[in-house]
């Protein structure tokens, strides 16, 4: 198994401003992912946070407005750019661990607020 | 990815057995069949996973059959605290990319 820190579990910021959020996990892992999460509704894939290479995004969502870094195979940030109320979400990392199956494991969540 | 058709809630009393069909016509002979629990305010949390037949474990059952098109998580007699949104997955084996679909809540009622 996989135990996922994020950091912040909650913020509430000013339009306009931007906001990196951590995601720390307790063993080296193959894959990392970051998902959004807007009241009532299902998780939304963001992008996949590469090792050593730039992201890879879902249709939706770009870059500039989601930069994602991944230095190593423990620790990702997913910054939210120039954040308006529409990005008023919960946003997780989500760990595979690469074995045969497909068993992903979550963070607690960052809810974010967009004032 | 094979999209997936869930229930968008269910109603329960404690203590009953609660049944949650997912239909997923177009799954491929890799994919594997997963589901997953989530609380409010908590990330999803793997429930049980199976390819074929039935799987078992300390939580819950899953039955798959024999053309794979559909699958049904069997919660035995549920608790107040089973009271959460249930999302079945499709994805080949080492398919980490996880989409999720709907979801069905489910309500527990004392």
């Amino acid at each position: 198994s996989a135990v996922i820190s994020q950091k912040p579990s909650r913020d509430i910021c000013q339009r306009g401003t931007s906001l990196t959020i951590q995601c720390q996990v307790d063993s080296q892992v193959t894959m990392m992912f970051w998902y959004r999460q807007q009241p009532g509704q299902s998780l939304t894939l963001i992008a996949t946070a590469n090792q050593g290479s730039e992201a890879t995004y879902e249709s939706g969502f770009v870059i500039d407005k989601f930069p994602i870094s991944r230095p190593n195979l423990t620790f990702s940030t997913l910054t939210v750019s120039n954040m308006s109320p529409e990005d008023s979400s919960i946003y997780l990392c989500s760990v595979g661990l690469g074995h045969e199956n497909t068993e992903a494991f979550f963070g607690q969540g960052t809810r974010l607020t967009v004032v | 990815l094979a999209k997936t058709t869930q229930p968008i809630s269910m109603d329960s009393y404690e203590g009953q057995e609660v049944n949650i069909t997912c239909s997923h016509n177009n799954i491929a002979t890799n994919d594997y069949i997963t589901w997953y629990q989530q609380f409010p305010s908590q990330g999803p949390r793997f429930i049980i996973q199976g390819y074929k037949t039935k799987v078992t474990n300390e939580v819950a059952s899953l039955f798959i059959p024999a053309d794979r098109k559909s699958s049904t998580l069997s919660l035995p007699r549920v608790s107040l605290s089973d009271t959460a949104v249930y999302y079945c997955l499709v994805a080949p084996t080492g398919g980490f990319k996880t989409i999720f679909g709907a979801g069905t809540r489910l309500f527990v009622k004392a």
